[in-house]
């Protein structure tokens, strides 16, 4: 997938632990996001960054948190984990008409 | 509403032609895409088509879009078993970031 790197692949986390997900492209696109899938729902956004040191919320952002201070890097962090952020996350990289995506991170909260 | 539909399932014969179709709601789309996703496996951008367009063709993938309509197809010509895999379409919108909204996937089995 094109440049853009997520890690981990797999993470547990016990409720309440944090950890941040980590997400790297080396295209210099602006616009970077990040959406999390679930079964029968298809992708949610959950932020997005049309730059460095711009970020907005998607339509699910509530327990994440994302920051930009480089236009490589759009981490996001998990404060407190919680069992519905269970979830396959990835991240996306977009310019022009092309829009990239990561392998994922298959997180489990239990 | 916002929703990308798209039907939930599609066999074909190895071989022959596979068409996947999506149905999606905004007028002000500017870019919409197909992506295959493997089991366990991330996003695979297979193409994507500008909103001014009709068709595409790349390889065995031919995309058609009806505006009017707003229906988006994706054709796999010879389909072969390393085709089966679940498909989306997405829709991109100008503004608030270039969201992707996406269909649900179309979950595609190639028989022998």
């Amino acid at each position: 997938n094109a440049g853009v790197t997520q890690t981990p692949k797999f993470q547990v986390l016990k409720t309440g632990q944090s950890m941040t997900l980590q997400c790297a492209q080396d295209m210099n696109h602006e616009y970077m996001s990040w959406y999390r899938q679930d079964p029968g729902m298809g992708l949610r956004l959950i932020h997005y960054s049309v730059g460095a040191g711009i970020t907005d919320q998607g339509e699910v952002p509530n327990g994440y948190n994302v920051s930009r201070s480089t236009t490589e890097d759009f981490p996001l962090r998990l404060l407190s984990a919680a069992p519905s952020q269970t979830s396959v996350y990835f991240c996306a990289s977009i310019t022009g008409g092309e829009a990239f995506f990561g392998q994922g991170t298959r997180l489990t909260v239990v | 509403g916002e929703d990308v539909e798209q039907s939930l399932f599609l066999s074909v014969r190895e071989g022959d032609s596979s068409v996947i179709n999506c149905t999606y709601t905004d007028s002000s789309s500017t870019y919409l895409y197909w992506y295959k996703q493997e089991p366990g496996a991330g996003l695979q951008l297979l193409t994507y088509i500008f909103s001014n367009m009709d068709m595409k063709q790349d390889q065995r993938l031919t995309v058609l879009l009806n505006k009017k309509d707003k229906h988006l197809s994706l054709r796999i010509a010879d389909t072969q078993t390393g085709d089966s895999a679940i498909y989306f379409c997405a829709e991109r919108r100008a503004g608030g970031g270039n969201k992707l909204t996406f269909g649900t996937g179309t979950q595609l089995k190639v028989e022998l």
